[in-house]
């Protein structure tokens, strides 16, 4: 497709239970972005990649949380032991220039994820 | 620190009215990015504009304007004769040049009212 994909849409994770949410951004972009969005809130940042570098991985909450792009296009988010605090909207944006968010980035419809 | 605030965090209007969202910001960088972004109930977020921080100049896009003023670190968004299908949620952001993330504000949850 034209648009950065997502999948699953929505999943639900019995706690301490391992996730991973895969993000296929637009074809040929170079920097990918991993966003955490709590109920109400603005997307939080996590992570970014530069084709298969993960340049910065400030944002992850805590070492539960890995992100990959082993080949420069196709990315997973995983978290570990899942708790209930781990609850919210997961998006990925890509971008075609390098130089990260300070271009136009796409973003995805999201995964909702609910830890129960 | 780069910061993003959306004071107004919920506004109802009448269809056909004009409405302004207020965004200020907060950054230490004399280059940086503003952008402003709108999400529909589906989720996705849908990118509206990005402005550098040297050009002060105000932006028309048919029914969306946007107001950007260095001097009081705010960039505004009025949507003019507001329609139904403009209900959505509103983000302001920030990206800093010497960072490749970009910040954004809580948002400000549009309803139009028919």
């Amino acid at each position: 497709g034209a648009g950065v994909s997502q999948s699953p849409r929505y999943k639900v994770a019995k706690r301490g239970q391992d996730v991973a949410l895969r993000c296929d951004p637009i074809s040929g972009h170079v920097s990918l972005f991993w966003y955490q969005q709590a109920l109400g809130q603005g997307p939080e940042f996590l992570t970014y990649f530069q084709n298969e570098a993960q340049l910065d991985k400030s944002g992850l909450p805590s070492d539960r949380f890995f992100a990959e792009r082993p080949e420069g296009s196709v990315s997973t988010l995983k978290i570990q032991r899942t708790q209930q605090e781990d609850s919210a909207v997961y998006l990925c944006a890509s971008s075609a220039q390098d130089r990260g968010m300070n271009t136009e980035a796409f973003f995805g419809q999201g995964t909702r994820l609910t830890v129960v | 620190a780069q910061k993003v605030t959306q004071a107004q965090t919920e506004i109802s209007v009448v269809e056909k009215e004009d409405v302004t969202l207020d965004c200020v910001y907060e950054t230490r960088d004399t280059t940086y990015y503003l952008f402003w972004y709108k999400q529909p109930p589906s989720g996705e977020l849908v990118f509206l504009i990005r402005r550098n921080s040297f050009d002060e100049q105000n932006e028309i896009s048919g029914r969306y304007s946007w107001n950007f003023q260095k001097s009081t670190s705010s960039f505004n968004f009025t949507i003019t004769a507001s329609q139904v299908v403009d209900s959505a949620v509103y983000f302001c952001a920030l990206s800093e040049h010497s960072d490749d993330k970009i910040i954004f504000g809580k948002g400000t949850r549009l309803h139009i009212l028919p």
